[in-house]
């Protein structure tokens, strides 16, 4: 099993620029997330999907869209890239109804808007 | 809103020191608590969790307690090694339903000198 899978690893966008970065999972879990990390911020949650069909906010939603493709698929969507958004993009599933009920996690992709 | 606070943000310890990281959360009605290990350049990984139900829980050299009634809850890391050196995040659940959703402390930075 190759658990979460996240493209591209690495990406350079100029301000304005849209992009999406993939996700995917083999582990037939129902609830996907993606997360930014920054420095000294933690993990802040920007959507979530808790099923297939389902998509709902998190807490630094502004400047991103999400898209379900289906149940192993999970895409995070910058419009029109800016500055801010220079940060680490983590993805992640779950069954949280499920032993064990915690997320697992990709790699990451870092992203850099300049 | 919800909030994990986090403690403390790095620590440094002699190998096979002990090791205690210190969470504190704000929702009463969370009740999964998980922590995760980061290694540089790479996603969080779980290493151990702990259920509102249980007031501990162990796992070889690493330990989970929780104090529902303080809403207070520790990493333990009894005989460290070099490789137990990364940044841990705790996390609690929050939000209604069976989402999993999670909200992170900002992290601690241990390391462990030989």
């Amino acid at each position: 099993n190759a658990g979460v899978t996240q493209t591209p690893k690495f990406q350079v966008l100029k301000t304005g620029q849209s992009m999406t970065l993939q996700c995917a999972q083999d582990m037939n879990h129902n609830s996907m997330y993606w997360y930014r990390q920054d420095p000294g911020m933690g993990l802040r949650l920007i959507y979530y999907s808790a099923s297939e069909g389902t998509t709902d906010k998190g807490e630094v939603p502004n400047g991103y869209n999400v898209s379900r493709l289906n149940k192993r698929e999970f895409s995070l969507r910058l419009e029109s890239a800016a500055p801010s958004q220079t940060s680490v993009y983590f993805c992640a599933s779950s069954e949280p109804a499920g032993p064990p009920p915690g997320q697992f996690f990709g790699p990451g992709t870092r992203l850099t808007v300049l | 809103g919800e909030n994990v606070e986090q403690h403390p943000s790095t620590l440094s310890v002699q190998e096979g020191d002990s090791a205690v990281i210190k969470c504190t959360y704000s929702d009463s009605a969370s009740n999964y608590f998980p922590w995760y290990k980061q290694e540089l350049g790479k996603g969080p990984q779980l290493i151990i969790d702990i259920r509102s139900n249980v007031g501990e829980k162990k796992d070889q050299r690493i330990a989970v307690t929780l104090n529902k009634t303080a809403k207070h809850f520790s990493l333990h890391i009894t005989e460290t090694q070099p490789e137990d050196s990364a940044v841990y995040f705790c996390a609690a659940s929050y939000g209604s339903g069976n989402t999993g959703k999670l909200i992170f402390g900002q992290g601690t930075t241990l390391q462990v000198k030989p």
